[in-house]
């Protein structure tokens, strides 16, 4: 079974430009989740998708935003970039919602902002 | 909010060693806990779970047992290797989102 797969792997995006970075789960997985990794702020969730719908959100800007489709493959969207937006953004399905759910991340798409 | 926490790393033990990595939580309720591994250049791979309390994962000779008593998971492994080195990330399950705690970077000498 493929696993998580995310695309690009990098980007280089100037200040103001926007970008969008795409999720496939793996196979049967209706549940998308999206992290971003940095050195100075580890492991932050930004939200999470279930059957085109979003369940949860964290505590980020609405520059940052996403979206499901009915296969549930996602993207995330963010505009206006900004320096402090460098990082690595991870995708991970689940099953379902439940927090027994195991999560399997993608490879992760490097976002740098010049 | 419910909360990781992590020993600082890096560590650096010597191969064959016996690791542990201390990890506790705050949680209002009873989540499930997890440990992640990512290896350089690669996003994370599930390494063990726990779903309840007293319940131990275990995975690829790493163990850890979900102690509710005193809030922690703590990631141990009898004999590393030198592939074992990465960055440990533990975490606990709010909902569907994972909280995680810092990582601790794990580097094993031959």
């Amino acid at each position: 079974k493929a696993g998580v797969t995310q695309t690009p792997r990098y980007l280089i995006k100037t200040r103001g430009q926007q970008v969008t970075l795409s999720c496939s789960p793996i196979s049967g997985h209706r549940s998308v989740s999206w992290y971003q990794q940095t050195p100075g702020q580890g492991l932050q969730f930004l939200f999470e998708y279930f059957s085109e719908t979003q369940r949860n959100k964290g505590n980020f800007p609405g520059r940052f935003s996403g979206r499901q489709f009915s296969n549930s493959r996602s993207e995330m969207n963010v505009s206006t970039l900004e320096l402090g937006d460098s990082a690595l953004y991870l995708c991970a399905s689940s099953l379902g919602t439940s927090g027994g759910n195991e999560q399997f991340f993608g490879p992760g798409t490097r976002l740098t902002v010049l | 909010g419910d909360s990781v926490t992590q020993m600082e790393g890096p560590v650096t033990l010597s191969e064959e060693a016996f690791l542990t990595i201390n990890c506790t939580y705050t949680a209002t309720g009873y989540p499930s806990l997890f440990w992640y591994v990512q290896y350089p250049g690669e996003g994370l791979q599930l390494l063990l779970k726990a779903t309840k309390a007293d319940d131990k994962g275990s995975n690829k000779g790493f163990e850890a047992t979900y102690r509710k008593e005193t809030t922690s998971f703590h990631l141990e492994k009898g004999s590393v290797q030198v592939s074992d080195s990465a960055v440990y990330f533990c975490a606990l399950s709010d909902g569907g989102k994972l909280i995680f705690g810092q990582g601790t970077e794990l580097s094993v000498k031959p």
